[in-house]
């Protein structure tokens, strides 16, 4: 079993749609970060998280320590938005690498 | 423009045989890595260096072997390629406390 699961693994959604991808860990976390893969295959950093919510643009973060939980939020998607969502964790020190969930596909339809 | 720039981009070569990719960031991070992207796109760690010392080696054979000439480089050496070496392999960067940045791939097969 992965140490970080994303859900859900294919979404498909309507342009103007509001987004929920949602991402657990079992690991203890120093911080938690989304990042964004487009299909050129570029790797995005959105957002580090170790506690509370975030905003960038119609991208929004939120984290529950206590849960073990974060989400992240597209809202009035668009198909520009179409990516792989990716959840990974930052469980140690300030040089351990990342521990990464499978990603989340997602589509935008016009 | 700052940024984490690896080379070559796409990279074809005969099983057995031994390549390097290069990586360099000008970001002034105080650590690099080395991750893998499987054929499933799964991403997993497999060097980090910080002040040129390795931190982790994550069940990486030893034909693989990362050499660090300076802070702001990581290149990634392959002795021997086996076909199941095949993936992509992407350059990160990162500072304490702060986020990742990524270099843009680099698509290995092995023929």
């Amino acid at each position: 079993k992965n140490e970080v699961e994303q859900s859900p693994q294919n979404l498909t959604a309507q342009e103007g749609e509001f987004i929920t991808i949602n991402c657990s860990y079992s690991v203890g976390i120093s911080a938690l970060h989304w990042l964004q893969q487009h299909p050129g295959g570029g790797i995005v950093s959105l957002f580090m998280l170790s506690s509370g919510k975030k905003k960038h643009g119609r991208l929004i973060a939120t984290i529950n320590i206590q849960e073990k939980h974060s989400s992240l939020h597209i809202t009035a998607s668009h198909p520009r938005d179409s990516a792989v969502y990716i959840c990974a964790a930052h469980s140690g020190g300030g040089a351990d690498g990342l521990t990464f969930g499978k990603g989340t596909h997602l589509i935008i339809q016009p | 423009d700052t940024a984490v720039s690896q080379t070559p981009k796409y990279l074809v070569t005969q099983m057995g045989n031994d390549k390097s990719i290069k990586c360099e960031q000008n970001l002034g991070h105080d650590t690099m890595y080395w991750y893998k992207q499987d054929s499933k796109k799964f991403l997993k760690i497999m060097f980090s260096y910080n002040n040129k010392e390795l931190i982790i080696n994550e069940t990486v054979p030893n034909r693989f072997s990362p050499k660090s000439p300076d802070k702001a480089h990581l290149n990634l050496h392959i002795n021997s390629l086996e076909l199941g070496d095949s993936a992509v392999y992407f350059c990160a960067s990162s500072r304490t406390h702060y986020g990742y940045t990524f270099g843009s791939g680099t698509r290995l097969t092995v023929v």
